[in-house]
């Protein structure tokens, strides 16, 4: 199946400094990638829809200054999160859509990015 | 408003058979996801439903009926690997976002 990646799988920094998390698709073109956050024993929470060329639609409640997406290519999105504090530590997960042929879509998850912020 | 309902918590033997039932109310439907997540790691694809019916892959097989909202997802000769989390998203729009259920977590033992 397709591949997503996820550049860093963890990182740990110190509260106040902002963390970029890359999201590439690696054998498809992905117009529209999503990002989520997960909790420990919680079900992903979706934070937003990135779409290439355009601006990043928020879920409610998602501060969008605070994460900021990117989408510069139609295999490249980036989420930073801006001046982290330890209540950002959780896993980032970003999802990438595939529109495959004969309308048989596809999504596929990056392996996820742990965050620690001290 | 949207709603996904699946079990919360399944329990099945070694090499038996297990169907983990999804029921959906959504303002939309252009699909029916299924994904596999082992604790600790994002999850993984396993199957697309768009038209009614059973599709099968392998061990695995998800059936979908739109006309009641329902599908399920079947595992055959469970094996311990198969202990994980199995999540049913529905895609309600055009736009890919994806409503996910609360999971099931399915526990294989010997």
């Amino acid at each position: 199946g397709a591949v997503v990646s996820q550049h860093p799988s963890w990182v740990i920094c110190k509260s106040g400094t902002s963390v970029k998390i890359e999201c590439r698709s690696l054998d498809f073109q992905a117009t529209t990638m999503f990002w989520y956050r997960q909790f420990p024993k919680q079900s992903l929470m979706l934070m937003a829809t990135s779409n290439e060329g355009s601006k990043a639609t928020y879920e409610q409640g998602v501060e969008k200054d605070k994460f900021l997406i990117n989408h510069a290519s139609l295999t490249l999105s980036t989420l930073t999160v801006t001046s982290a504090h330890p209540e950002d530590s959780s896993f980032y997960i970003c999802s990438a859509r595939d529109l495959g042929t004969g309308g048989r879509e596809t999504q596929y998850f990056g392996p996820g990015t742990r965050l620690l912020v001290l | 408003g949207q709603n996904i309902d699946q079990p919360t918590e399944m329990t099945a033997t070694e090499g038996a058979i297990v169907q983990i039932n999804c029921t959906y109310q959504t303002s939309g439907f252009n699909g029916l996801f299924w994904y596999q997540q082992h604790a600790g790691e994002a999850p993984t694809f396993l199957s697309y439903n768009v038209l009614d019916g059973l599709e099968e892959k392998g061990r695995f097989s998800s059936f979908l009926s739109r006309s009641k909202g329902y599908s399920y997802l079947l595992l055959k000769e469970l094996q311990m690997k198969d202990s994980a989390s199995y999540l049913c998203a529905v895609h309600p729009n055009q736009g890919g976002k994806l409503i996910f259920g609360q999971g099931t977590e399915l526990s294989v033992k010997p």
